[in-house]
């Protein structure tokens, strides 16, 4: 099945400008995660939505950042009034979080963002 | 702030010898994953051993997990050329919740 997906793959942008980042997870997954990535570094996480549940925003670095998932699937991450530190692949993974399911994250293939 | 930590940062080997890389972490964990990055993008799941299991298998893989130590290892053998990556040690601390991700091993397997 489809794995995944994110878009855009590369987003080059203009310091001060707005993105969005977008992530569709795989289909029936009730678990999504946003995670970054700076060169030659971790991962760093980011966001954390769970069905209904109120999201867990606490890695988000700076009001900049805001995320939102829209009917339990797509999600999109927002960072506003971009600055050149905010250069990083964004990676969203999902994962099934049903009883009896497993933990894993699936990870998509990432956005890299660069800010000029 | 990053939990896990994994060492070496960077391992070179030939084609054909085992790979070892470990992995350090500081608070009670749920399950601990290990992951592989090729280039820089997507991340690979590989294996994921709970914490109430000390040793897991797959294929050419070998995962071990020391709950005393705050410890995991995962062994890579025969290695081949296609294994060269990035590879994490991520751990969750309870079921399902976020990943906390080491800095990760650079493999190199020389032909």
């Amino acid at each position: 099945g489809a794995g995944v997906s994110q878009s855009p793959s590369n987003k080059v942008t203009e310091k001060g400008k707005d993105v969005e980042l977008r992530c569709d997870p795989i289909s029936g997954h009730t678990a999504l995660y946003w995670y970054r990535q700076s060169l030659g570094q971790g991962l760093e996480f980011l966001i954390y939505f769970q069905g209904n549940s109120a999201p867990d925003k606490s890695g988000l670095p700076s009001d900049r950042f805001s995320a939102e998932r829209t009917g339990g699937s797509v999600s999109t991450l927002t960072i506003q009034r971009t600055q050149q530190e905010d250069s990083a692949v964004y990676l969203c993974a999902s994962s099934p979080r049903a009883r009896g399911t497993s933990d894993t994250q699936y990870f998509g293939p990432g956005t890299r963002l660069t800010v000029l | 702030s990053q939990q896990g930590e994994e060492d070496p940062q960077a391992l070179s080997i030939q084609e054909g010898e085992n790979a070892t890389m470990n992995c350090s972490y500081k608070t009670s964990i749920n399950n601990l994953q290990w992951y592989r990055q090729n280039s820089g993008r997507g991340l690979v799941h590989l294996i994921l051993i709970r914490s109430n299991e000390r040793e897991k298998h797959s294929g050419r893989l070998r995962v071990t997990l020391d709950t005393s130590k705050k410890s995991s290892s995962l062994l890579i053998t025969a290695s081949r050329a296609a294994d060269t990556a990035s590879y994490f040690c991520a751990t969750a601390e309870t079921s399902g919740s976020r990943l906390t991700f080491g800095e990760g091993t650079q493999l190199t397997v020389n032909p």
